[in-house]
């Protein structure tokens, strides 16, 4: 299994950026990297994913080097809602689709 | 965006009963759910993968006869917890997927099961 590490934790101040890391040195080629973040007693939520390129949308920004190691998710201004853990994951093609999760990192943000 | 339900949020039961968790995909092909289970604090755990019309695989170390999996339709998947245990309390988690590895997965609410 292509396998990622995260921080365990991490802080920010509400309505500051926060750059959440993830490290995937065994990455294959053809494994997208996918972002989810679960809210106490909740399911995970879809964040962002992608290839090789940055990516963008309305939630956050997927920045992935450019020998795919390693990614940031971006939050650009981080709210209080924003707390939760996320999990950066890869996805394999040759895995039956499926995603198998790490610990993730515990965002806290502070007023 | 795609939507996943899942029923019941929330369940006691007594040791000894069963227990049915449903998943829906309300507007999209499913043509993969899978079940994860979450411990307090802990990370998912993937217990099983269903594709449908045929049977679940499950991972090492899940019981088969005790975690049934249907996955009947390309919208409807479900778990039934058979004679549940204290043990058997979780945080339990379904997902689907329409099949292609580069779309996300997407995730039910989950189902906080009480076992008595």
């Amino acid at each position: 299994d292509a396998k990622t590490t995260q921080p365990n934790s991490m802080e920010s101040n509400e309505e500051e950026p926060v750059h959440l890391p993830c490290n995937h040195s065994t990455i294959s080629g053809t494994d997208y990297i996918h972002w989810y973040r679960q809210l106490p007693s909740q399911g995970p939520e879809y964040v962002i994913h992608g290839l090789t390129s940055n990516v963008n949308n309305r939630m956050a920004s997927l920045a992935i080097a450019e020998d795919r190691k390693s990614s940031t998710l971006i939050l650009h201004r981080a709210t209080l809602r924003d707390a939760a853990v996320y999990y950066c994951i890869l996805r394999e093609d040759n895995a039956g689709n499926m995603l198998t999760f790490g610990g993730g990192t515990r965002l806290m943000v502070k007023p | 965006g795609a939507v996943v339900s899942q029923h019941p949020s929330r369940v006691i039961c007594k040791s000894g009963t069963s227990v049915k968790i449903e998943c829906r995909s309300l507007d999209f092909q499913a043509t993969t759910m899978f079940w994860y289970r979450q411990f307090p604090k802990q990370s998912l755990m993937l217990m099983a993968t269903s594709n449908e019309g045929s049977k679940a695989t499950y991972e090492q170390g899940v019981e088969k006869d005790k975690f049934l999996i249907n996955h009947a339709s390309l919208t409807l998947s479900t778990l039934t917890v058979t004679s549940a245990h204290p043990e058997d309390s979780s945080f339990y988690i379904c997902s689907a997927t329409d099949g292609y590895y580069n779309s996300p997965l997407h995730f039910g609410n989950g189902t906080r099961l009480t076992v008595t």
